[in-house]
């Protein structure tokens, strides 16, 4: 199993491009998650998915939007990229909901000049 | 603000020594879980913690859960150059595995 995978790895994007980060797990799980790290910050969501079709806010939406047509995928864009959105981005999943464990992806680290 | 304070923010310590990393939160959590980081690498799960009073250990790594369920610490026996890394605790407060996580404490093990 490869787990949780993320592509690209790394991207440098000016003000105003778009992109979207692809992130894919081979566990069947049901929940997925983006997050962003910034230093000193930790992990902050920024969307969710609670299954197939499904998407919702988490703690740092604005600028980002995403998708899950399929179960094992769950696609993160943006729509007009800001120096703000510097950072690394996690893909995450778990099995289901409560104290279940989330397993991450490596990372994209994005740059946005 | 974060929901979830962890201390010290930084932490540089001899192979052999003990050490104590704190996650603090003015909310209640229904469960709490500690993750490591590796630089380049996503976080992997240490542990989770469910119950008030919980002591969990795992090797030379204990756990403990607070009694109201507010903070939790991870100690450190006889540290090793493997345990540096970023290590996370992350809150869950209601039912659907929405992680809190806090700031993170960079433990750097010198040999």
């Amino acid at each position: 199993n490869a787990g949780v995978t993320q592509t690209p790895k790394f991207r440098v994007l000016k003000t105003g491009q778009s992109m979207t980060l692809l992130c894919a797990q081979d566990m069947n799980h049901e929940y997925m998650y983006w997050y962003r790290q910034d230093p000193g910050m930790g992990l902050r969501l920024i969307h969710y998915s609670v299954g197939e079709g499904t998407t919702a806010k988490g703690e740092v939406p604005d600028g980002y939007n995403v998708s899950r047509l399929k179960k094992q995928n769950f696609l993160l864009g943006l729509e007009s990229a800001a120096p703000s959105q510097t950072s690394v981005y996690f893909c995450a999943s778990s099995y289901s909901g409560y104290q279940e464990t989330q397993y991450f992806g490596p990372g994209t680290r994005l740059l946005v000049l | 603000t974060q929901l979830l304070e962890q201390s010290p923010q930084f932490l540089s310590i001899q192979e052999g020594e003990n050490l104590t990393v704190y996650c603090n939160s003015s909310s209640v959590f229904s469960s709490l879980q500690w993750y490591r980081q590796e630089p380049g690498e996503g976080p992997v799960l240490l542990v989770t913690v469910v119950t008030g009073g919980e002591v969990k250990k795992l090797k030379r790594l204990t756990f403990q859960f607070g009694d109201a369920r507010k903070d939790s610490s991870l100690h450190i026996t006889a540290a090793q150059p493997g345990d540096t890394g970023l290590y996370l605790c992350a809150g869950e407060r209601a039912a659907g595995n929405k992680l809190t996580f806090g700031g993170g404490t960079r433990v750097l093990v010198k040999p």
